[in-house]
């Protein structure tokens, strides 16, 4: 294990506030991704990068944001405007487009 | 833009059985299928992955065919045993386009293996 980690592993949020959820790696990898896992719902893909200062959309990605300031950082900022946001999120990075995805733990975020 | 469906949503099998899980996709650019297994709390990890430029691979008690014809892919695990028990997810990586990079999974197989 190591070489992606996210942070915090369980995160709590008030309704009508924004959180930013941490993905980190030093795997040298030039792609990361953010998925969103529900149950019987698999891991739908809600944003990824390629290269540094470069991101797309993914499949749902209505109320979140990211940024991608450095080849290490991925970070994850869900906004008020996600309607439901409580979901076990996973940050991913692989060398290129067609290798091996590495999963960090995973952030557990609820809504109060 | 590109959607795998992965077929059966739960599988249960005895101790020694083979398993056959199936996927489908629906960009003829996507070029590599990795699958990926999921223990309970766990993260997922890559188990096999096969690319566009092959119709088989085997690794163990595991492997992977793809018809890109078709456009679908299995995972055929033989001789399971109760440490298989997990969720199974298949997922494909698009090689052009507009979704250039993106990694798409489908909606994960729970597999249960009974001694």
């Amino acid at each position: 294990d190591g070489g992606i980690t996210q942070s915090p592993k369980y995160l709590f949020r008030k309704e009508g506030q924004n959180v930013t959820l941490s993905c980190e790696q030093n795997l040298n990898h030039d792609a990361m991704y953010w998925y969103r896992q529900d149950p019987g719902q698999g891991l739908r893909l809600i944003y990824y990068s390629q290269i540094v200062n470069d991101f797309q959309k993914g499949d749902i990605a209505e109320g979140y944001s990211v940024s991608r300031e450095k080849k290490e950082s991925f970070p994850l900022t869900v906004t008020s405007a996600q309607k439901n946001p409580t979901a076990f999120y996973l940050c991913a990075s692989s060398f290129y487009r067609d290798s091996e995805a590495f999963f960090g733990q995973g952030t557990r975020l609820t809504v109060v | 833009g590109e959607n795998v469906e992965q077929h059966p949503s739960t599988l249960s099998v005895q101790e020694g059985d083979s398993a056959v899980i199936k996927c489908t996709y629906s960009d003829s650019a996507s070029n590599y299928f990795p699958w990926y297994k999921q223990e309970l709390g766990k993260r997922p990890q890559l188990i096999i992955d096969i690319r566009s430029n092959v119709g088989e691979k085997k690794d163990q008690r595991i492997a992977v065919t793809l018809n890109k014809t078709a456009k679908h892919f299995s995972l055929h695990i033989t001789e399971t045993q109760p440490e298989d028990s997990a969720v199974y997810f298949c997922a494909a990586s698009t090689a052009g386009g507009t979704s250039y990079g993106k990694l798409t999974f489908g909606q994960g197989t729970i597999l249960t293996v009974h001694p």
